[in-house]
């Protein structure tokens, strides 16, 4: 099956700088999801992006998909960015295969 | 647009009760939704697929004797934990597709926190 990786598996940011996070896909994908996961556990959509680039506010995503990965770009991080980001890739079937997460702390 | 709600939110239960999680789109209409299951600091893991009207799609190791789920109309989703252990204790998740648009975007439910004591 689809591989999904995303990296860095941590980081650590003061208040204000920009990030950078990548995700990996083995193979070819219908689509891709990028999501952020709150400390309450709630799930927030944040791109569907299956090639090109996206922007909204502080973030942007690209996704070059002949390469199999997506980037995911957050500038000027503010301490409510804090969270998981996790990347999604719909495989054949159009379910949702995930990779393990980006864990982002932002400190003020 | 395109807001999924969960209810309850949390819920403590007693081992061999059982337990139902109803999954709701509020303001969209939804043939497929997802069930989803997430560990302590790991991603999501598919539990099954339910069709309005049909039959849900279980994964590979999901007891559906143990998971029940109907999904009745297109705007409701229930998963059924039947005679729950400490072991089901979790964090259960659900996800719908809109209808309308035609994409194949999923868009997910706060979450519901079991506990079983």
């Amino acid at each position: 099956g689809i591989q999904v990786e995303q990296s860095p598996p941590d980081l650590i940011l003061q208040e204000g700088a920009n990030s950078t996070l990548r995700c990996n896909f083995s193979d070819s994908v219908n689509n891709l999801q990028w999501f952020h996961q709150n400390p309450w556990g709630q799930l927030i959509n944040l791109f569907y992006i299956p090639s090109g680039t996206k922007q909204n506010g502080r973030l942007s995503a690209t996704t070059v998909a002949t390469e199999r990965y997506s980037l995911l770009y957050i500038s000027s991080s503010q301490t409510t960015d804090s969270g998981v980001y996790f990347c999604a890739v719909q495989d054949s079937n159009y379910q949702l295969i995930w990779g393990a997460g980006t864990k982002l702390i932002i400190k003020p | 647009g395109a807001v999924v709600s969960q209810h309850p939110s949390r819920v403590i239960c007693k081992s061999g009760t059982s337990v139902k999680i109803e999954c709701r789109s509020l303001d969209f209409q939804a043939t497929t939704m997802f069930w989803y299951r997430q560990f302590p600091k790991q991603s999501l893991m598919l539990m099954a697929t339910s069709n309005e009207g049909s039959k849900a799609t279980y994964e590979q190791g999901v007891e559906k004797d143990k998971f029940l789920i109907n999904h009745a109309s297109l705007t409701l989703s229930t998963l059924t934990v039947t005679s729950a252990h400490p072991e089901d204790s979790s964090f259960y998740i659900c996800s719908a597709r809109d209808r309308g648009t035609g994409s194949y975007e999923q868009y997910f439910g706060p979450g519901t926190r079991l506990t079983v004591t």
